[in-house]
């Protein structure tokens, strides 16, 4: 297996702009979690989802933040506007069960200026 | 207060034990679990350790598990440049993994 994989791996974008970005977890896993990583705050949980259902976005900081999971095998995270503190690396994750191992994707490094 | 705490910095000398230390909350935990992430890559499975164990050893790793304490550590011995990275503890909380703030190993030759 590929492992998870994200897409795109940089995005640089003007503030007020709409972000998308793409994740596929590994075949089989019925897990996914989006997680943001900053200097200031560490590794964060925004989101994550069991069988296609959103279970938890207690971690989203506003509602300019968006998650969908329409199949098993793809999930978007969607930022609209974006905003310069919205610059981090967005991490996509996926396991055989919610509390299991987490397979990491490559991360979505984003920059809004 | 945070469910999984770390120490945020280690620093070492080449050659010498690493000792990255964790504490947890949720004392159901069944499984811990330590990852590493290299600079600009994402974060991988290093080791982990099952609840009913008190130690897991793994080559130049050894996991360290105090339930009492519900503490957690992880040591490397031999340290290397190469295991120059960030260090996460993770475990299990309120039915989802939770991982701790990540602990930022240097490694000066």
């Amino acid at each position: 297996d590929a492992g998870v994989i994200q897409s795109p791996r940089h995005e640089v974008t003007e503030m007020g702009q709409e972000v998308t970005l793409r994740c596929k977890p590994i075949s089989g896993h019925n897990s996914l979690f989006w997680y943001r990583q900053t200097m200031m705050r560490g590794l964060e949980l925004l989101i994550y989802f069991n069988n296609n259902v959103p279970i938890d976005d207690s971690g989203m900081p506003e509602d300019r933040f968006s998650a969908k999971m329409p199949n098993a095998s793809f999930s978007t995270l969607k930022i609209q506007p974006s905003e310069p503190r919205d610059s981090a690396v967005y991490f996509c994750a996926s396991s055989l069960e919610v509390s299991g191992e987490a397979f990491f994707g490559q991360g979505t490094r984003l920059t809004v200026v | 207060g945070e469910d999984v705490e770390q120490s945020l910095f280690l620093s070492v000398r080449e050659g010498d034990s690493s000792v990255i230390n964790c504490t947890y909350t949720d004392s159901s935990s069944t499984y811990l679990y330590w990852y590493k992430q290299e600079p600009g890559a994402g974060l991988q499975l290093l080791t982990y350790i099952f609840s009913n164990m008190d130690m897991k050893q793994d080559q130049r790793l050894t996991v360290l598990l105090n339930k009492k304490d519900k503490h957690l550590s992880l040591r490397i011995a031999d340290t290397q440049t190469g295991d120059s990275a960030i260090y996460f503890c993770a475990g299990p909380q309120g039915g989802k993994l939770i991982f701790g703030q990540g602990t930022e190993l240097s490694v000066k030759p």
